[in-house]
């Protein structure tokens, strides 16, 4: 089945700083790649999604890239913010049907 | 648009015991629902996907007899974890199907604790 690695698991920034959290896949066939935020307890919250006919998508101030060819994509988070701190999770759909893959998830904590 | 909801937001129960939770997509009709269960500091995994009116598909390793799922409407799925024990506490979120493949709408989670 599809496999999604996430790196890293921790990332520590400075406030305005930009913070990147990189994903790879293994289903080639995947064409639907969302970014999920999930705050403690609470429901991972869509931030941002790419599909495969797209290289970049932009919003404000995240960003995501895919590669195809080497399968791998990223989330950009630039002037951070210490309300971003979060778990960050990627997750991928796998050919076979319409459930996630989800990526192991990235702590990131934003100090002031 | 695309809100849904689950019940209860927590439950604590016996050892033995069942414990039904409810996922129900408020403003739109889900042919599809997912069921994740969330360990602490790990990540959502798929348990199952659930699709109105059949047989709900199992994740390899979720043993259906314990985990008995049932969607008998387009805007209701159940999961019901039989003979609960201390190792099926957990955060368990659903998610309903949206209109482009993989888009998913998430339910706020119900967390279950065994004693």
């Amino acid at each position: 089945g599809e496999n999604v690695e996430q790196h890293p698991s921790t990332l520590s920034v400075q406030e305005g700083d930009s913070a990147v959290i990189k994903c790879t896949y293994s289903d080639s066939a995947s064409n639907y790649f969302p970014w999920y935020k999930q705050e403690l307890g609470k429901r991972p919250q869509l931030i941002i999604d790419i599909r495969s006919n797209v290289g970049e998508k932009k919003d404000q101030r995240i960003a995501v890239t895919l590669n195809k060819t080497a399968k791998h994509f990223s989330l950009h988070i630039t002037e951070t913010q210490p309300e971003d701190s979060a778990v960050y999770f990627c997750a991928a759909t796998p050919s076979s049907g319409y459930a996630l893959n989800f990526g192991k998830g990235t702590s990131l904590l934003v100090t002031p | 648009g695309a809100v849904v909801s689950q019940h209860p937001s927590w439950v604590i129960c016996k050892s033995g015991t069942s414990v039904k939770i409810e996922c129900r997509s408020l403003d739109f009709q889900a042919t599809t629902m997912f069921w994740y269960r969330q360990f602490p500091k790990q990540s959502l995994m798929l348990m199952a996907t659930s699709n109105e009116g059949s047989k709900a598909t199992y994740e390899q390793g979720v043993e259906k007899d314990k985990f008995l799922i049932n969607h008998a409407s387009l805007t209701l799925s159940t999961l019901t974890v039989t003979s609960a024990h201390p190792e099926d506490s957990s955060f368990y979120i659903c998610s309903a199907g949206g209109q482009g493949r993989g888009e998913q709408y998430f339910g706020p989670g119900t967390r279950l604790t065994v004693t």
